[in-house]
C-alpha cells in the first residue's frame, strides 16, 4: 500500500503570498491531519479533517485554512506569508475511526521557505 | 492529554539494545501511549502504542509499568539507521481528541558504532 504523499516537496515563497499544499492520504483513510514544525516551536498541530469537516483545529492564526475532498485528499492553504511560516509541513492519515483506528501515518512533509 | 517527560539525549552501542525511558504520571485510564521517531528531515514513523499491557512488534517493544505511570521503548538491537529523535505521545481516543498528537521534544538516540 502507498504511503502519505505530500506535494511540492520543496517551496520557496515572498512574504505577503499565499501557498497550497497538497496531502494523499494513504488508500482508505478518512482522516487527515496537519502540522507545522520549526526549530523553535516543535512539531505543533494545525487541524484534522475528516469526511470534509474540520473536526478538530490547533492554535493557529486564522491565515491557516484547510479543506478536504471526498476522495479523502486534502489541501492546506496559507495566505499573507510571514517569514515565520517557513517551517516543514508535514500531513498524517488515519483510518479516522475509534477503537485503535486512531493511529497516524506520517507523509515526507514539504518544506516551506519564505524569503 | 496527558503530558509526557524524556529525557533529551542517549547514546547506545551498535547491536545493544536500547531503552528509551518516558513519564507519564498524570496518564488517565483511557489515555495510550505512542511512539513515534523521527529521522532526520523525514516525517514521523509510527513505531508502537499501547494501552496498559505490553506490546511488541517488528520493530520494538513497549513497556508500560503497572501503574502505567511510566514506559520503556526498547530498540533489541540498534543499529545505525535508528539513530533519530524518538517521541512518547500520550493520548485518548475518542470525540475530542481526534487526530490530535501533541509533541514535546523528545529523545535524540544516537547510535554509535
Amino acid at each position: 500500500k502507498a504511503g502519505v504523499t505530500q506535494t511540492p516537496r520543496y517551496l520557496i515563497k515572498t512574504r505577503g503570498q499565499q501557498v497550497t499544499l497538497s496531502c494523499s492520504p494513504i488508500s482508505g483513510h478518512r482522516s487527515v491531519s496537519w502540522y507545522q514544525q520549526t526549530p523553535g516551536q516543535g512539531l505543533q498541530f494545525l487541524f484534522e479533517y475528516f469526511s470534509e469537516t474540520q473536526r478538530n483545529k490547533g492554535n493557529f492564526p486564522g491565515r491557516f485554512s484547510g479543506r478536504q475532498f471526498s476522495n479523502s485528499r486534502s489541501e492546506m492553504n496559507v495566505s499573507t506569508l510571514e517569514l515565520g511560516d517557513s517551517a516543514l509541513y508535514l500531513c498524517a492519515s488515519s483510518l479516522g475511526g475509534s477503537g485503535g483506528k486512531e493511529t497516524q501515518y506520517f507523509g515526507p512533509g514539504t518544506r516551506l521557505l519564505v524569503l | 492529554d496527558a503530558k509526557t517527560t524524556q529525557p533529551p539525549s542517549m547514546d547506545c552501542a551498535e547491536g545493544r539494545a536500547a531503552n528509551l525511558p518516558c513519564n507519564h504520571s498524570t496518564i488517565s485510564g483511557n489515555e495510550y501511549v505512542y511512539w513515534y521517531r523521527q529521522i532526520h528531515s523525514q516525517g514521523p514513523q509510527y513505531i508502537i502504542h499501547g494501552l496498559k499491557n505490553n506490546e511488541t512488534n517488528e520493530m520494538a517493544s513497549l513497556i508500560i509499568t503497572e501503574d502505567r505511570k511510566s514506559s520503556t521503548l526498547i530498540l533489541p538491537h540498534a543499529t545505525l539507521r535508528d539513530t533519530a529523535v524518538y517521541y512518547c505521545i500520550v493520548r485518548s481516543h475518542g470525540s475530542g481528541n481526534t487526530g490530535k498528537l501533541i509533541f514535546g521534544q523528545g529523545t535524540t538516540l544516537q547510535v554509535k558504532p
